[in-house]
């Protein structure tokens, strides 16, 4: 069965650095999105990407986070500046509907900011 | 703002019993609602959803009922199984075919032998 994956599963770094967190959604799926779950909080939508651009953010996803898709598979999540509360479970998802489509998550890269 | 809550954070029951996992919604706007299942160390996975136009929709074992009047949504599991023990929380749609979900916080559902 097709499924979300995610590199690495865990992200240590220190604080100010640049992460990029891998995602590589289902192959036929048309949307991509990313989330975050800080610890013990829930989760919270960060960005939904369609035809190669962004189509919604939240207000979390402010100008030290980008998406990209570098090629035909990977769907990567880019923190450029990392802050200590960036430290969070970050999970991308994927589907082929936008809006009221069944979005299939990954497992999660839990990113530790020291 | 307004967000998604849920009434009871933890839900403990006897195997073979039915579970009813409550969310109260705060946007009445919100036209669209999905249950997640989410085990431990594991991604949120899709159980049921429902549209603002509908008041029930049953899955396999799952029921979803919305109350657009209360502004409640409920998760009712038939027969709970060891396997449903999980963290459960719904997610609301602000916007007509957008993508945006605002999440509940969960209710840790934990089912007893």
């Amino acid at each position: 069965e097709p499924e979300v994956t995610q590199t690495p599963s865990h992200q240590v770094t220190q604080m100010g650095q640049e992460v990029i967190l891998r995602c590589v959604p289902i192959s036929n799926h048309l949307y991509f999105y990313w989330y975050r779950q800080i610890l013990g909080q829930k989760v919270e939508f960060l960005v939904s990407f369609y035809n190669n651009e962004i189509s919604e953010k939240s207000e979390i996803f402010d100008d030290q986070f980008s998406v990209e898709r570098p090629d035909g598979s990977n769907f990567t999540l880019k923190i450029r500046s990392t802050k200590l509360e960036d430290s969070a479970m970050y999970f991308c998802a994927s589907s082929v509907l936008g809006g009221d489509g069944e979005q299939f998550f990954g497992p999660g890269t839990r990113l530790t900011v020291l | 703002g307004e967000s998604v809550g849920l009434h009871l954070p933890t839900l403990s029951v006897q195997e073979g019993d039915n579970s009813i996992i409550n969310c109260a919604y705060s946007n009445s706007a919100s036209d669209y609602f999905i249950w997640y299942k989410q085990e431990s160390g594991k991604g949120p996975q899709f159980i049921i959803d429902i549209r603002s136009n509908m008041d029930k929709r049953q899955g396999q074992r799952v029921t979803v009922l919305l109350n657009k009047t209360v502004k409640h949504l409920s998760l009712q599991i038939a027969a709970t199984q060891p396997g449903d023990s999980a963290v459960y929380f719904c997610a609301e749609n602000l916007q007509k075919n957008g993508q945006n979900f605002v999440f509940g916080p969960g209710t840790r559902l934990s089912v007893l032998p």
